[in-house]
């Protein structure tokens, strides 16, 4: 089946570093891929998403690597702020098993950042 | 636009005694997930549901968990009897599509937090 994990469980950072997470997947049928910020007491949020077409994406402030050789993805965020503390995870979509058209998201552990002011 | 909705927000029962979790998902989102989130885990798919079908709940444990989302909308989980470890926070998703070829962003809401002492 398909695990999904991260090699880092926490990291801190110095508030304007740049940080990188890191996330390995198993299922080489995983297509698409989903980075996730989680608050204390929130549900997680979107940050970022690729597909195994790219290798590379950026958005504001994060750039999300994908290297399907390795089945390795990574998150890098740029000048770390203190409100960037949180859990990230990663998550890849694979089908269902059962062979339906649908997806199943699979997350990863997860990683806490902690940015120091 | 309205985020995923759940209550309650914190729950805390016996063991044994059954407890029931409320989900509304954001307006148009054909497809609604519940995952189980054990503490310092990712979360784990419990179910899927297309519209008002079931796409996957291979991972319900169905001798003790239920879910139903009989108008294609809102959605409950039940557990029923409840034990020790199924204390977790219980995470309701939506997405716009749920198939493996599509982008599949889902949304999360802010989870019910288990206690079963």
């Amino acid at each position: 089946g398909e695990s999904v994990g991260l090699h880092l469980p926490t990291l801190s950072v110095q508030e304007g570093d740049n940080s990188i997470i890191n996330c390995a997947y198993s299922n080489s049928a995983s297509d698409y891929f989903i980075w996730y910020k989680q608050e204390s007491g929130k549900g997680p949020q979107f940050i970022i998403d690729i597909r195994s077409n790219m290798d590379k994406r950026q958005g504001q402030r994060v750039t999300v690597l994908l290297n399907k050789t390795v089945k390795h993805l990574s998150l890098q965020i740029a000048a770390t702020q203190p409100g960037d503390s949180a859990v990230y995870f990663c998550a890849a979509l694979a089908p269902n098993a059962g062979g339906t058209s649908y997806g199943k998201l699979t997350f990863g552990q997860g990683t806490i950042l902690t940015v120091h002011p | 636009e309205a985020g995923v909705a759940q209550s309650p927000r914190y729950k805390i029962i016996e063991k044994r005694q059954s407890v029931a979790f409320w989900c509304n998902p954001i307006s148009g989102h054909a497809t609604l997930y519940w995952y189980q989130q054990i503490l310092g885990q990712g979360p784990k798919l419990l179910i899927q549901f297309q519209n008002n079908g079931v796409v996957d709940d291979s991972q319900l444990p169905k001798d003790r968990f239920s879910a139903e989302r009989l108008k294609g909308v809102d959605s409950t989980l039940k557990i029923q009897p409840a034990k020790l470890e199924d204390s977790a926070v219980y995470l309701c998703a939506s997405s716009h599509i749920g198939t493996f070829l599509a982008k599949n962003i889902q949304y999360f809401g802010a989870g019910t937090r288990l206690s079963v002492l």
